[in-house]
């Protein structure tokens, strides 16, 4: 039971460089998001896609770009790193039938930017 | 639009005492509720989960009521263990949100031995 799995766990930048996050679920989820969780706050939404093909912006989309080209992978890219970036990030996905179903989140990729 | 307010933290027991985190939240039409943990260096985690008024969700030892009346979703469990130190979150899901959830700032939960 892979579930949600996201890769790097951990990764270092220098401002300016790029960089994708990645993130794959084998539950053959339709909707997958892109949080941020910064120190002591709650989880911002950066970007979602409810099936692929079909991405839209969340709550703080800027200086980051998603793709869904399947449905099981849906990467995160920085263009231009900054420091603001630096940040905890979570990948989710849920199943489409109904707004009770939860969320399933992967175990995150801590970055920082120096 | 969509917010969650939870208690400030960071909160401290002693193993065996009762906890509450209180939540309270603003939404449209009637959305779902739900609590999360996130223990240390892991994802969220579903802790339990509330879908229309009067539900009472409930998972090992944490229980939440849907209460509409109020707006809350308030965590309690009776005996807190030292495992259970974590940070908890409150969120909702209403609809017309594409599924999205709207998280409350997290409260730190620490249990002393």
């Amino acid at each position: 039971n892979a579930g949600v799995t996201q890769t790097p766990k951990f990764r270092i930048l220098k401002i300016g460089q790029s960089m994708t996050l990645q993130c794959t679920q084998d539950m053959n989820h339709n909707y997958m998001y892109w949080y941020r969780q910064d120190p002591g706050m709650g989880l911002k939404l950066i970007y979602y896609s409810v099936g692929a093909g079909i991405t839209d912006k969340g709550e703080v989309p800027n200086g980051y770009n998603v793709s869904r080209s399947t449905t099981e992978d849906f990467p995160l890219r920085l263009e231009l790193a900054a420091p603001s970036q630096t940040s905890v990030y979570f990948c989710a996905s849920s199943s489409s039938d109904r707004i009770n179903q939860p969320q399933h989140f992967g175990d995150g990729t801590r970055l920082s930017i120096l | 639009g969509d917010s969650v307010t939870q208690m400030e933290g960071p909160v401290t027991l002693s193993e065996e005492a009762f906890l509450t985190i209180n939540c309270t939240y603003t939404a449209t039409g009637y959305p779902s509720l739900f609590w999360y943990v996130q223990y240390p260096g892991e994802g969220l985690q579903l802790l339990l989960k509330a879908t229309k008024a009067d539900d009472k969700g409930s998972n090992k030892g944490f229980e939440a009521t849907y209460r509409k009346e109020t707006t809350s979703f308030h965590l309690e469990k009776g005996s807190v263990q030292v495992s259970d130190s974590a940070v908890y979150f409150c969120a909702l899901i209403s609809s017309g949100s594409a599924r999205q959830l709207t998280f409350g700032s997290g409260t730190q939960l620490t249990v002393l031995p």
